[in-house]
């Protein structure tokens, strides 16, 4: 079946250090959407950015990342880490584009602490 | 802005007993999920439904009903709560259309 793999359980940094948080993916469908969302503490999950494109960069919060449908991979990336972008990161994949049903899969996180 | 509100945000019960998890959603969204989040697991899928009356199975169902009364109202039902399901319990809506999951602020259950 259809799985999401973050290998990182935790990733911790020191402030303006590059950020990159691995998601690689396995489906039958060749239409696969990528996710990821981002969980601060005391709030909700929500979506950071997402993508079917391949090849294709997607950015959003100064965060980017490109869906490589050769390697199945998703990978989140930032130049450089805040304070602030301590949080929770899932990456989440659906088999269908905006069909019925978006029943997403989601890997178990990454929890990226950020350090001064 | 899309709204979801999960009630209660907090609830403690013992074993065997019987908790209810409210969700409403007010964007007009056909799909509501309802998901557990455990550390080492991630998000995982309960039940979800695409409309009122309606009712998918989800990953992990076991232990656990579902009903969706309208549009608008998703509940979780523990009848017989066991301490294995202590968690962080979040409710979602999508639409049809839009992929994209909105979450509700999540309910803290603790079953002693």
């Amino acid at each position: 079946g259809d799985s999401v793999t973050q290998k990182e359980g935790l990733v911790t940094l020191t402030e303006g250090l590059p950020v990159m948080l691995n998601c690689t993916y396995q489906t039958i469908y060749s239409n696969a959407f990528l996710f990821w969302y981002v969980h601060y503490l005391n709030e909700s999950p929500r979506l950071l950015l997402k993508s079917s494109t391949d090849n294709k960069r997607t950015e959003h919060q100064g965060f980017h990342a490109t869906l490589h449908k050769s390697s199945s991979s998703f990978h989140l990336q930032k130049s450089s880490a805040q304070l602030s972008d301590s949080a929770l990161y899932y990456c989440a994949l659906s088999d269908r584009y905006g069909s019925s049903g978006n029943k997403l899969i989601f890997g178990i996180g990454t929890l990226l602490s950020v350090k001064p | 802005e899309a709204a979801v509100t999960q009630s209660p945000r907090n609830k403690v019960t013992v074993t065997g007993g019987n908790v209810t998890l409210s969700c409403r959603q007010t964007n007009s969204h056909n799909y509501m999920y309802w998901y557990r989040q455990d550390t080492g697991h991630g998000l995982r899928l309960i039940h979800y439904s695409y409309g009122a009356g309606n009712l998918q199975i989800g990953d992990v169902p076991d232990g656990y009903k579902a009903t969706r009364t309208t549009q608008e109202d998703f509940f979780l039902l523990l009848e017989l709560a066991s301490p294995s399901q202590t968690s962080l319990y979040f409710c979602a809506s999508s639409s049809n259309s839009q992929n994209t999951l909105y979450f509700g602020a999540g309910t803290r259950l603790s079953v002693l």
